[in-house]
């Protein structure tokens, strides 16, 4: 079975680190567009980060210097690390898979909750 | 960076036809895609490159124009009741942009 699941979320002080973990299954990681996606509570849907098979990385904005995207070929699992946290980073992440290379989330995980408070 | 525009809420009858619709420029580039998601749920697509993933009911379909692509329910029916979000690739290519949301409730 195709899935993606998530782990790693919790409750977190402002300015701590955290790493989120995606473990995929019925396809390898490497050889797909991989992404971070989230979303704050009682808000819409954020694009955070893709690593691309080649390995190749970009994020959005609000994230970029403080998070990175990588992946583990041997474990086929994506990460996040997540550095200098603020409140505003309050959201369900969501690791999905871009399966069609159009730009398409095709496969989702069931995400996992990060909450920024002290 | 682009950005992507939807209409915040629609209503639409049982049984009746609602269009959404996403606004952007990479649209002019892009194929948009399209995600219903229901409370507590992980999105779920249900249009891309205009096209339907296996197991989603015909009712649902896509087009686009210019800048512009659209979700259009045929029949609503209750369980169509939801948050639907479209999506694509940026102006440059290499990122990817969320439109803002549009809640559909069915009367």
């Amino acid at each position: 079975e195709v899935q993606l699941v998530e782990s790693g979320g919790g409750l977190i002080q402002p300015g701590g680190s955290l790493r989120l973990s995606c473990a995929a299954s019925g396809f390898t990681v490497n050889t797909n567009y991989m992404s971070w996606v989230r979303q704050a509570p009682g808000k819409g849907l954020e694009w955070v980060s893709v690593i691309y098979t080649g390995g190749s990385a970009y994020y959005g904005d609000s994230v970029k210097g403080r998070f990175t995207i990588s992946r583990d070929n041997s474990k086929n699992t994506l990460y996040l690390q997540m550095n200098s946290l603020r409140a505003e980073d309050t959201a369900v992440y969501y690791c999905a898979r871009d399966g069609t290379t159009v730009g398409t989330f095709d496969i989702w995980g069931q995400g996992t909750m990060v909450t920024v408070s002290s | 960076s682009s950005e992507l525009t939807q209409d915040p809420a629609v209503s639409v009858a049982l049984g009746q036809t609602v269009r959404i619709s996403c606004q952007g420029d990479s649209l002019r580039r892009y194929y948009a895609s399209w995600y219903q998601q229901k409370p507590g749920q992980a999105p779920v697509v249900v249009i891309y490159d205009k096209k339907r993933p296996s197991g989603i009911p015909d009712r649902f379909s896509g087009s686009s124009s210019g800048n512009t692509a659209s979700l259009t329910i045929t029949g609503a029916q209750a369980e169509d009741e939801a948050d639907y979000y479209c999506n694509s690739r940026d102006t440059s290519g290499n990122l990817y942009v969320f439109g803002g949301g549009t809640k559909v409730t069915v009367l």
